[in-house]
């Protein structure tokens, strides 16, 4: 079953703002990351963060935890047209070999 | 990483038919997992494919309309049997090389008339 509710559902953007999502989810976790898909392909694995970590970096993505809340945020800055694409949190309960538990997803369009 | 591959990578179906989608995987792993993210939707897991032992399910899908294959530890099919245009999802495997991150394929995009 979904754990994880992301808002917002749907996000539109010009180009070199910066997105802001969130990630809400209901049990304890081990750890938990972000996927982004394009047009309904494979999911592309971005960032994990486990549960002792309280913010992550990548480039252009920042991810914070907030395990008191159950709750977490990717943020993209200076967004490009090719970030369009729908952004997945998904959580690990346990560690490792275990199934993911996905959130709903947000779709990011980036305006040129 | 994980280099990942599934075929078909769509598939257009008539219903009453099964289809039998392939995941390969370029190392082996211990588990590998099957999702179904139907339209405009989040992913659900189907079932888990532990090599050696039947797949365990997930609440609402059976074996005999999801039967999954797992004979070594680099391979896995999924079937989906007795399409109907409900079953119009895109399928997805992923793996967990006995880290966190889990890699996805690239997906099968089936379309049932």
């Amino acid at each position: 079953s979904q754990q994880g509710e992301e808002d917002p559902q749907a996000l539109s953007i010009q180009e070199g703002e910066n997105a802001t999502m969130n990630c809400s989810y209901k049990t304890s976790i081990n750890n938990l990351q972000w996927y982004r898909q394009n047009s309904g392909r494979g999911l592309v694995h971005l960032i994990l963060i486990r549960s002792n970590e309280r913010e992550k970096h990548s480039g252009r993505l920042r991810v914070t935890l907030d395990t008191s809340k159950k709750s977490s945020s990717l943020l993209i800055t200076a967004s490009r047209a090719a970030d369009t694409a729908s952004y997945f949190c998904a959580t690990d309960p346990y560690s490792g070999n275990t199934p993911l538990v996905f959130g709903k997803g947000t779709r990011l369009s980036v305006i040129a | 990483s994980a280099v990942i591959s599934q075929k078909p990578s769509r598939d257009i179906c008539q219903r009453g038919t099964s289809l039998t989608i392939q995941c390969q995987v370029d190392s082996q792993v211990t588990m590998m997992f099957w999702y179904r993210q139907q339209p405009g939707q989040s992913l659900t897991l189907i079932a888990t494919a532990n090599q050696g032992s039947e797949a365990t399910y997930e609440s609402g899908f059976v074996i005999d309309k999801f039967p999954i294959s797992r004979p070594n530890l680099t391979f896995s099919t999924l079937t989906v049997s007795n399409m109907s245009p409900e079953d119009s999802s895109i399928y997805l495997c992923s793996v967990d090389r006995g880290g966190e991150t889990q890699y996805f394929g690239p997906g099968t995009r089936l379309l049932v008339l």
